[in-house]
């Protein structure tokens, strides 16, 4: 159980397209759901913190009109980049809260995001 | 601010010795602590939780540390294997305006040589 997709696994772009990334709970309800971005060798940052049915909270220095985040349902959030650049290009990783005791977090395989 | 510090450096060690990596952190006292394992190109991998009145937690071959004088948590892999090889990643859930969230270390990467 609490298993956590992500689609696409990777992508590569051309410099000034948009791409989307769409995360899926498949087998429980995310009442929120975390975006993160991963430069190698580097930690896990968090980018933004998606309630369902509401806004995004993004962190401090993530520009929220490029990282566009949407969370429609209870089992899927979206991450779409805008007007992509080679400096964005990353490992993203979703992640999906659980309703236990912990708020434990599930975290998705990843989309590794090239954009020449 | 809210920080959580992990050995940058590799460790090796030889197959069959126990593997001892170690997370420290500072302004927080977390609740609990939790531990993941992320291979290159994946998304982290829940291991052990351990809560702040644990002193020691244990599953199979892992057994997890929660020092909270010391603001430290050791993570220990008994009889390593090949397989265990990976990067070793802790955080704690910090609690601030409102929001929930996971704050995490660089990781360790652990490398275990037959």
């Amino acid at each position: 159980g609490a298993v956590v997709s992500q689609h696409p696994s990777w992508v590569i772009c051309k410099s000034g397209t948009s791409v989307k990334i769409e995360c899926r709970s498949l087998d429980f309800q995310a009442t929120t759901m975390f975006w993160y971005r991963q430069f190698p060798k580097q930690s896990l940052m968090l980018m933004a913190t998606s309630n369902e049915g509401s806004k995004a909270t993004y962190e401090q220095g993530v520009e929220k009109d490029k990282f566009l985040i949407n969370h429609a349902s209870l089992t899927l959030s979206t991450l779409t980049v805008t007007s992509a650049h080679p400096e964005d290009s990353s490992f993203y990783i979703c992640s999906a809260r659980a309703r236990t005791d912990y708020n434990e977090q599930f975290f998705g395989p990843g989309t590794r995001l090239t954009v020449l | 601010s809210q920080k959580i510090e992990q050995n940058s450096e590799a460790l090796n060690i030889q197959e069959g010795k126990t593997a001892t990596l170690t997370c420290n952190y500072t302004n927080y006292s977390p609740a609990y602590l939790q531990w993941y394992r992320q291979d290159p190109g994946r998304g982290p991998v829940f291991l052990l939780l351990i809560r702040e009145n644990e002193k020691e937690k244990r599953k199979e071959r892992l057994k997890v540390t929660f020092d909270t004088t010391l603001k430290q948590s050791l993570f220990h892999i008994t009889a390593s294997q090949p397989a265990d090889s990976a990067t070793y990643l802790c955080a704690f859930r910090s609690i601030s305006g409102g929001y929930n969230k996971l704050i995490f270390g660089a990781g360790t990467r652990l490398a275990v040589h037959p």
